[in-house]
């Protein structure tokens, strides 16, 4: 079965530093999502993609934050200046339309 | 905006018994309610969903109720098996345009062998 594959499983940076998670959505899937989870709470909405644009984003996907889609495959999400608090599982989603959502594995983020 | 309530927040059974986790929402425009499943490190795992045009789903041992006027759905597992401890999300969806999921805070279901 095909998966929404993420790189890399662990990422750390320093506090100030750019980086870039990774996201292959499933091939055939059209709608992307970036989702976060602090340890040990629920999973938080960032920013949804269709069509080569943001559909939908939340609050915590402030000026920091950012999202494309370079080529046919890739999915990634950029944060500028790291903050601590920016530490927790990054998940990407994807799924055709008028189906669910699959997660990938996640990418766990360490600010220090 | 949508906002999910999820009860209990931890929830220990005997295995062989049955686990009730209940969610409600507030936003009646929402027609789409998954539950996933997620193990300690890992991605969340759509175990069942149900649409609000049906008012329970089974597979197995899982089902799934939906009361659109209270506005609140629950997941049920019967005959327990410590492999179904995790943390278990519900999530409520409005299905137009690409509108995210907004999940609940989650249940820790422990089956105690």
């Amino acid at each position: 079965e095909p998966e929404v594959t993420q790189t890399p499983s662990h990422q750390v940076t320093q506090m100030g530093q750019e980086v870039i998670l990774r996201c292959v959505p499933i091939s055939n899937h059209l709608y992307f999502y970036w989702y976060r989870q602090i340890l040990g709470q629920k999973v938080e909405f960032l920013v949804s993609f269709y069509n080569n644009e943001i559909s939908e984003k939340s609050e915590i996907f402030d000026d920091q934050f950012s999202v494309e889609r370079p080529d046919g495959s890739n999915f990634t999400l950029k944060i500028r200046s790291t903050k601590l608090e920016d530490s927790a599982m990054y998940f990407c989603a994807s799924r055709r339309a008028n189906q669910p959502q699959h997660f990938g594995d996640g990418t766990r983020l360490s600010i220090l | 905006g949508e906002n999910v309530e999820q009860h209990p927040s931890t929830l220990s059974v005997q295995e062989g018994d049955s686990a009730v986790i209940k969610c409600t929402y507030s936003d009646s425009a929402s027609n789409y309610f998954p539950w996933y499943k997620q193990e300690l490190g890992k991605r969340p795992q759509l175990i069942i969903d149900i649409r609000s045009n049906v008012g329970e789903k089974k597979d197995q041992r899982i089902a799934v109720t939906l009361n659109k006027t209270a506005k609140h759905f629950s997941l049920h597992i019967t005959e327990t098996q410590p492999e179904d401890s995790a943390v278990y999300f519900c999530a409520a969806l409005t299905s137009v345009g690409n509108t995210p999921l907004v999940f609940g805070k989650g249940t820790r279901l422990s089956v105690i062998a």
